[in-house]
């Protein structure tokens, strides 16, 4: 299985919306809605912003969102602040006994 | 509710290695582990899940063979363990709670085990 494919950077001006791609196939994204994101700054561990595609964990404010659209599922951050700064990883379950992640989506907030 | 992973280590090539991951404020019984490595400068990767309610494992089958997954839930702590450690073993490990259907939501992380392996 290869990892899930996400452009290697994103970057947006405070206030604005950018979004983040992961596309797959349909043996992973495209075919279960168990599609998780999240967010690692620098020197620290990864933190969960969204999961099941679009659902948010506590604590995760709503300017971030998920959605799918085939095998390709989408974060996108809106009002962008300079805290968002950080690098984003998409997750997919693949079946079996099989979780992939993405390379990675260093966001850059100008 | 965290995670606690023991401190960096640093080893040569062909030594044994055992990390560790402690869990408190929750039942840890109750809940998969699941373990990520993220090579330097690199993205996140699935290594392996246990629970320790009955310590089935699930590997991932691009570390089968190379790492052993275990825990002890009488004390609340899963491992990762080496056999025989490789300079390509060098990387950040962590250790997070599952709380998803498909092994696929890491609500809780540890702060990450740094693992050195060098001559």
């Amino acid at each position: 299985q290869s990892a899930l494919t996400q452009p290697p950077s994103a970057s947006g001006s405070p206030g604005q919306s950018v979004t983040i791609s992961c596309a797959g196939t349909s043996s992973d994204v495209g075919g279960y809605n168990y599609v998780s994101w999240y967010q690692q700054h620098p020197g620290k561990a990864p933190k969960l912003m969204i999961y099941e595609v679009s659902k948010w964990p506590s604590g995760v404010p709503d300017r971030f969102s998920g959605s799918k659209s085939g095998n390709t599922a989408s974060l996108t951050v809106s009002g962008l602040q300079a805290e968002d700064e950080a690098d984003y990883y998409c997750s997919s379950f693949a079946g079996s006994n099989i979780l992939l992640f993405g390379g990675g989506t260093k966001l850059t907030v100008l | 509710v965290q995670l606690v992973q023991s401190g960096a280590e640093v080893k040569k090539p062909g030594e044994s290695l055992k990390i560790s991951c402690k869990g408190s404020g929750y039942s840890f019984t109750s809940y998969w582990i699941g373990w990520v490595r993220q090579m330097p400068g690199k993205g996140l990767e699935w290594m392996g899940i246990i629970y320790p309610g009955d310590s089935d494992i699930r590997y991932s089958p691009s570390f089968q063979g190379q790492v052993t997954i275990s825990a002890d839930r009488s004390i609340s702590t899963a491992y990762l363990q080496w056999s025989s450690l490789k300079a390509s073993d060098t990387a950040m490990y962590y250790c997070a709670r599952n709380v998803g259907n498909y092994f696929d939501v890491f609500d809780i992380w540890g702060q990450g085990t740094l693992v050195t392996v060098s001559s």
